[in-house]
């Protein structure tokens, strides 16, 4: 069974610009999660998608959006990019979310210059 | 919202030696908790998981234990290998919901 799979790995940006991530789950989960991760603040809750709907959401600003497609794949966007934005972003995917074990993706890895 | 402690930040052991990293939680409603590892350039990677209904789980090397009185819970590693050697992560999750909230993480370093 093929793992969670993101895109793309690297990505360099300019303050100000914007940037999309991609994530697809592993065959047949519906939850994704979004989380961010820095040397600072550890791994951070983003979001979760389940079903095409936002069903949690972490303590981040509206810079920082998401959406799930009807095959479960997810993209998170997040806006006017900021240099405290650079970080591994991490997705992770589950069977239904809570009370389900969570897969790592290997992360896409953003630097904002 | 739940928070997570995670000792020590840094560990050294030496091959075959055992090594426990130990995490405590706030949310009494907290009752899933997984152990994550990372290698460098990866994801967190699933090494074991318990819930607040059991008290202990050991798979091979590997285990964990659970105090839901005292919210804290624990990994062991036994016979450690070069090989164990990454950053490992404990997490907390509420019944209600699917914001994990993870601990800032141990680097474990097995010297062979």
């Amino acid at each position: 069974k093929a793992g969670v799979t993101q895109t793309p790995r690297y990505l360099i940006k300019t303050r100000g610009q914007q940037v999309t991530l991609s994530c697809s789950p592993i065959s047949g989960h519906r939850s994704v999660s979004w989380y961010q991760q820095t040397p600072g603040q550890g791994l951070q809750f983003l979001f979760e998608y389940f079903s095409e709907t936002q069903r949690n959401k972490g303590n981040f600003p509206g810079r920082f959006s998401g959406r799930q497609f009807s095959n479960s794949r997810s993209e998170m966007n997040v806006s006017t990019l900021e240099l405290g934005d650079s970080a591994l972003y991490l997705c992770a995917s589950s069977f239904q979310g809570q009370q389900s074990e969570q897969f790592f993706g290997p992360g896409t890895r953003l630097t904002v210059l | 919202g739940e928070n997570v402690e995670q000792h020590p930040s840094t560990l050294s052991v030496q091959e075959g030696d055992s090594a426990v990293i130990k995490c405590t939680y706030s949310d009494s409603a907290s009752n899933y908790f997984p152990w994550y590892k990372q290698e460098l350039g990866k994801g967190p990677q699933l090494i074991i998981d318990i819930r607040s209904n059991v008290g202990e789980k050991k798979d091979q090397r590997i285990a964990v234990t659970l105090n839901k009185t005292a919210k804290h819970f624990s990994l062991h590693i036994t016979e450690t290998q070069p090989e164990d050697s990454a950053v490992y992560f404990c997490a907390a999750r509420p019944n209600n919901n699917n914001d994990m909230r993870f601990g800032a993480g141990t680097r474990l370093t097995v010297k062979p």
